[in-house]
């Protein structure tokens, strides 16, 4: 149980283009989905916090307007990276949660998403 | 401030041979969640092991073992017996306990190489 996916899992696109990448919780309700990004040999930096049905709430330097985040269902969040640049080149996490009684409601993980800007 | 210090970027050893790694952390709160993570070089993080702030037990799973000390803000990771299967990147993260504070601040990560 408890398995994300991302779609796609690589993709290549020309720099000024815009790619959009999915995020689906496979078998339970996400309440709320993270991503994250991280580039080569470096750690996963959080982007935003996404809750279904409202608007995501953007780490400190990280421009909305040009990662869009959408969460319009329980199952599923995308970002879009508009106006790609080479230095948008990377890694893109996303992880899934869904709000449980217990203390602490555990992030799961999708495999990841790398992006190549050319 | 949360924080997640791993002060080894790289660690190499031969295969067999045992190997820690560090994690310090930095949190305000009284009560919080520490992880480790794996990243094998496919990306896709395999969840190891989270332990509650209150729960300051050493833990052992097979070859995995954890040491957690909260007098010195640490929680490292032991691989006992080490195989080429281990080498991969090792995140060591924190989060808070409250739901709409429950971000996962990770460490920079240990890349571990275990050589033949």
């Amino acid at each position: 149980g408890a398995v994300v996916s991302q779609h796609p899992s690589w993709v290549i696109c020309k720099s000024g283009t815009s790619v959009k990448i999915e995020c689906r919780s496979l078998d339970f309700q996400a309440t709320t989905m993270f991503w994250y990004r991280q580039f080569p040999k470096q750690s996963l930096m959080l982007m935003a916090t996404s809750n279904e049905g409202s608007k995501a709430t953007y780490e400190q330097g990280v421009e909305k307007d040009k990662f869009l985040i959408n969460h319009a269902s329980l199952t599923l969040s995308t970002l879009t990276v508009t106006s790609a640049h080479p230095e948008d080149s990377s890694f893109y996490i996303c992880s899934a949660r869904y709000l449980r009684g217990s203390s602490y409601n555990e992030q799961f993980f999708g495999p990841g998403t790398r992006l190549t800007v050319l | 401030a949360q924080k997640v210090t791993q002060a080894q970027t790289e660690i190499s050893v031969v295969e067999k041979e045992d190997v820690t790694l560090d994690c310090v952390y930095e949190t305000r709160d009284t009560t919080y969640y520490l992880f480790w993570y794996k990243q094998p070089p496919s990306g896709e993080l395999v969840f190891l092991i989270r332990r509650n702030s209150f729960d300051e037990q050493n833990e052992i799973s097979g070859r995995y073992s954890w040491n957690f000390q909260k007098s010195t803000s640490s929680f490292n990771f032991t691989i006992t017996a080490s195989q080429v299967v281990d080498s991969a990147v090792y995140f060591c993260a924190l989060s808070g306990v409250i739901q709409g504070a429950q971000k996962l601040v990770f460490g920079q990560g240990t890349r571990l190489t275990i050589n033949p």
